[in-house]
């Protein structure tokens, strides 16, 4: 069993809707990491979490450790928002990240 | 600045040959790393250093050196290519436990 993993794979949404990605975890974590890898390969990060909630512009972030589970909401979602999102977790002080696989968005105008 | 840079954007190699994936950032990081992203699957871990001198493996090492002369630069060596090798390679670099992981633009390797 993967020790990250995110659901749905795959998801697809017309402009406006709101999105959400979930993430899961079974080992216990320093802290979380949204990404987003953009059609042309490059990748980005959006938020790094160890606890609580964080937004910048249209994104949401939230953890619950007791829980092991994050969630990444997209709010009125555009064509431009299609990307794959990528949740990934810290184990220890360092940087080493374990990465889930993935969701694919496509939103649709 | 220029964050983190990759070279070569693409290569092929044929079985055997050995090649060397070049990796810079200029933002003073001490925590750097490689990464193969394959279809299906989340990037894996090749090699990691948390600064000039020491480098560690991570989960998929086998065929790859690394070494960290200077906080700048990690470059990735493969030995001897292999087909199980083409993949996309990502370098990044974090300050450690750093709130922001930079990525370079990512290697396409293809090995026949």
């Amino acid at each position: 069993k993967n020790e990250v993993e995110q659901s749905p794979q795959n998801l697809t949404a017309q402009e406006g809707e709101f999105i959400t990605i979930n993430c899961s975890y079974s080992v216990g974590i320093s802290a979380l990491h949204w990404l987003q890898q953009h059609p042309g390969g490059g990748i980005v990060s959006l938020f790094m979490l160890s606890s609580g909630k964080k937004k910048h512009g249209r994104l949401i972030a939230t953890i619950n450790i007791q829980e092991k589970h994050s969630s990444l909401h997209i709010t009125a979602s555009h064509p431009r928002d299609s990307a794959v999102y990528i949740c990934a977790v810290r184990r220890g002080s360092q940087g080493n990240l374990i990465f889930g696989k993935g969701t694919k968005l496509s939103v649709k105008p | 600045n220029a964050g983190v840079t990759q070279t070569p954007k693409f290569q092929v190699l044929k079985t055997g040959q050995s090649m060397t994936l070049q990796c810079a950032q200029d933002m003073n990081h001490e925590y750097m790393s490689w990464y193969r992203q394959d279809p299906g699957m989340g990037l894996r871990l090749i090699h990691y250093s948390v600064g000039a001198g020491i480098t560690d493996q991570g989960e998929v090492p086998n065929g790859y050196n690394v070494s960290r002369s200077t906080t700048e630069d990690f470059p990735l060596r493969l030995l001897s290519a292999a087909p199980s090798q083409t993949s996309v390679y990502f370098c990044a670099s974090s300050y450690p436990g750093g709130n922001e992981q930079f990525f370079g633009p990512g290697t396409r390797l293809t090995v026949l």
